[in-house]
């Protein structure tokens, strides 16, 4: 069925470590795909996106991987800070289905000083 | 530029009761979204409208829950009568169109059904 799904629950770095946080999709006709960070007691906030005619896009500190053949995405956060504990999820936009915007279930990133 | 207001932020109510959530999307925005969101887990996509139609609402549980959004603007959700299962944070989320855009979040509206 549609979903997507993340591999780990929780991932737990040291502070100035790289993260890398994956996501897996099931629909073959999503065409886009966004990273939401989620704070406690607020909605999630955008990251980056990226487009399935791309295989990467990097922003200010974090890059976006899409793998179609596998149906894959991961989010590296690059020197990560304490300000980036937050709850992380990937979304995909399902041209298929009126655009539908569907989200994984999320990982926690936990950042220790 | 102002972004997704909701209201209210907090609401508890008893079992059986009926509370609505109201939400006014980013100015222009045609499309707009409610999602569910329980504790632990990602947001579920409740019903999403372009301007004043509805595209999907085939998570909606369309017996206790209802949306509307009159004009293409502003948005209300409402759950009658409310179960305990209901405890989650609403989410209201607008996107200047229904594809390859970002959806821009509010706060959120954190119901406990007691």
């Amino acid at each position: 069925g549609e979903s997507v799904g993340l591999h780990l629950p929780t991932l737990s770095v040291q502070e100035g470590d790289n993260s890398i946080i994956n996501c897996a999709y099931s629909n073959s006709a999503s065409d886009y795909f966004i990273w939401y960070k989620q704070e406690s007691g607020k909605g999630p906030q955008f990251i980056i996106d990226i487009r399935s005619n791309m295989d990467k896009r990097q922003g200010q500190r974090v890059t976006v991987l899409l793998n179609k053949t596998v149906k894959h995405l991961s989010l590296q956060i690059a020197a990560t800070q304490p300000g980036d504990s937050a709850v992380y999820f990937c979304a995909e936009n399902v041209y298929n289905q009126g655009g539908k915007l569907i989200f994984g279930q999320g990982t926690e990133l936990s950042v220790k000083p | 530029e102002a972004g997704v207001a909701q209201s209210p932020r907090y609401k508890i109510i008893e079992k059986r009761q009926s509370v609505a959530f109201w939400c006014n999307p980013i100015s222009g925005h045609a499309t707009l979204y409610w999602y569910q969101q329980i504790l632990g887990q990602g947001p579920k996509l409740l019903i999403q409208f372009q301007n004043n139609g509805v595209v999907d609402d085939s998570q909606l549980p369309k017996d206790r829950f209802s949306a509307e959004r009159l004009k293409g603007v502003d948005s209300t959700l409402k759950i009658q009568p409310a179960k305990l299962e209901d405890s989650a944070v609403y989410l209201c989320a607008s996107s200047p169109r229904f594809m390859n855009t970002e959806a821009f979040f509010g706060q959120g509206t954190r119901l406990t059904v007691v």
